[in-house]
């Protein structure tokens, strides 16, 4: 079975610190892997896409592949308030533009 | 990028009767998806709709609950049939752009069963 696992949290992290989020996959071909952040109320929205293995980084968010331990991470850094809500790993397992959910991580970041 | 526009937002309807949920989208998108989405949880895929075939359910989803239409390329609708109160959440259409490699999301539809 098709699973992607994260960490429902919720996780805690002070204003400024670097919040690491963590995601898991169970198909080894997997190609693409993705971040979405939901506001509570909102619809998902794409914060990171990343394809290969090592970081990719846009701003103060940077996304980690690893494909062999079938491993992908979001790090924020210089944590803001306006980043508390819940972040959704999403993986493509079948390249059939169908992706596969994770349960999703809710971050709070404390002033 | 596609921009979804789903409608209505949030509807408070009886049990037994039935809601129609809309997705329209300003392009043209061969797969169309509907999910539900419990408070607090995360996205729970329903079916995949393709323009001129009959839609695909997930486990645990069958057709005479949730009937699918897809028209044409730009829209889709989703109904929720003989609605009970664990039928209440919120249903999202979405579509995944090859080209900007991302998926897309409507704005949701806040369904409350009573």
């Amino acid at each position: 079975q098709k699973e992607v696992e994260q960490n429902s949290g919720p996780l805690s992290v002070p204003e400024g610190a670097i919040a690491s989020l963590n995601c898991t996959y169970s198909d080894r071909v997997s190609q693409s892997f993705f971040w979405y952040r939901q506001y509570s109320g909102k619809s998902p929205e794409l914060i990171m896409s990343i394809y290969s293995n090592g970081d990719k980084e846009d701003g103060r968010f940077t996304a980690q592949l690893n494909k062999a331990s079938q491993y992908v991470s979001l790090l924020i850094r210089d944590s803001q308030p306006s980043d508390s809500a819940t972040y959704l790993c999403a993986v493509d397992m079948d390249s059939n533009y169908q992706l596969i959910w994770g349960a999703g991580t809710k971050l709070i970041i404390k002033p | 990028s596609a921009v979804i526009s789903q409608k209505p937002s949030r509807d408070i309807c009886q049990r037994g009767t039935s809601l129609t949920i809309q997705c329209q989208v300003d392009s043209q998108v061969t797969m169309m998806f509907w999910y539900r989405q419990q408070p607090g949880q995360s996205l729970t895929l329903i079916a995949t709709a393709n323009q001129g075939s009959e839609a695909t359910y997930e486990s645990g989803f069958v057709i005479d609950k949730f009937p699918i239409s897809r028209p044409n390329l730009t829209f889709s609708t989703l109904t929720v049939s003989n609605m009970s109160p664990e039928d209440s959440s919120i249903y999202l259409c979405s579509v995944y752009s090859s080209g900007a490699a991302e998926a897309f999301f409507g704005q949701g539809t806040r369904l409350t069963v009573v």
